[in-house]
């Protein structure tokens, strides 16, 4: 168990619906990642934020948003969902003095 | 762009033999780099990292090792399980707390019984 946390597991919605994801980070954790994993694609970097504010961005859909909450759990919204948004998106976090991440679960979404 | 490149998709490899990953990275400012394991269904789990400043870090049966002048790092798993069996993942850094981990593509690691 990594102690960070993700829901819904699964998710399988329509097109142009939009998806909340969650994620809680391990206890303490100031940093959380979200990543994209598409078949054949790897992990794909989305965004990152650091005590609340967005540090670093990568390619990331302007369909897509996200946030940290004071508490630290962060949420990803995909809206106009596409089929080609169907992926495992997984939710990282990382503390200070840590080299690595730990990395939830994930969810799948499945969009037809 | 692809920053982190590991061009092999996949790996078999009989028990108890050597496995050996590559991974070839492109941006100089990288200055930690990781392996990450992932069965299906599951979240990558961390393996083990290597800074910039050494050239290698072992721990059990996993050693990474680092070329800085070739931009290339490389897993060594000996003896290789059947249950190491699962796509690996090559990740670098730059120096910063908190700085973002970019991710290779992968490679699937079959280990034959």
């Amino acid at each position: 168990d990594s102690g960070v946390t993700q829901t819904p597991k699964h998710l399988i919605t329509a097109t142009g619906q939009r998806v909340t994801l969650r994620c809680s980070p391990r206890s303490g954790d100031l940093s959380v990642y979200w990543y994209q994993q598409s078949l054949d694609q790897g992990l794909q970097f989305l965004i990152q934020y650091y005590n609340g504010e967005e540090r670093a961005k990568g390619n990331i859909l302007e369909r897509f948003s996200a946030q940290q909450f004071p508490d630290l759990h962060s949420e990803l919204n995909l809206s106009s969902l596409e089929l080609g948004d169907s992926a495992l998106y997984f939710c990282a976090s990382r503390g200070q003095g840590f080299t690595e991440a730990f990395f939830g679960q994930g969810t799948r979404l499945t969009v037809v | 762009d692809q920053q982190v490149k590991q061009n092999s998709p996949s790996l078999s490899v009989q028990e108890g033999r050597i496995s050996i990953l590559n991974c070839d990275y492109t941006n100089s400012m990288f200055d930690y780099f990781l392996w990450y394991k992932k069965y299906p269904a599951e979240g990558p789990t961390f393996l083990i990292s290597i800074s910039s400043i050494k050239d290698k870090n072992e721990d059990g049966r996993f050693t990474v090792f680092l070329n800085k002048s070739a931009k290339h790092l490389s897993l060594h798993i000996v003896p290789s399980q059947p249950g190491d069996s699962a796509v690996y993942f090559c990740a670098a850094a730059p120096l910063g707390a908190n700085s973002k981990l970019t991710f290779g593509k992968g490679i699937t690691l079959s280990v034959r019984p």
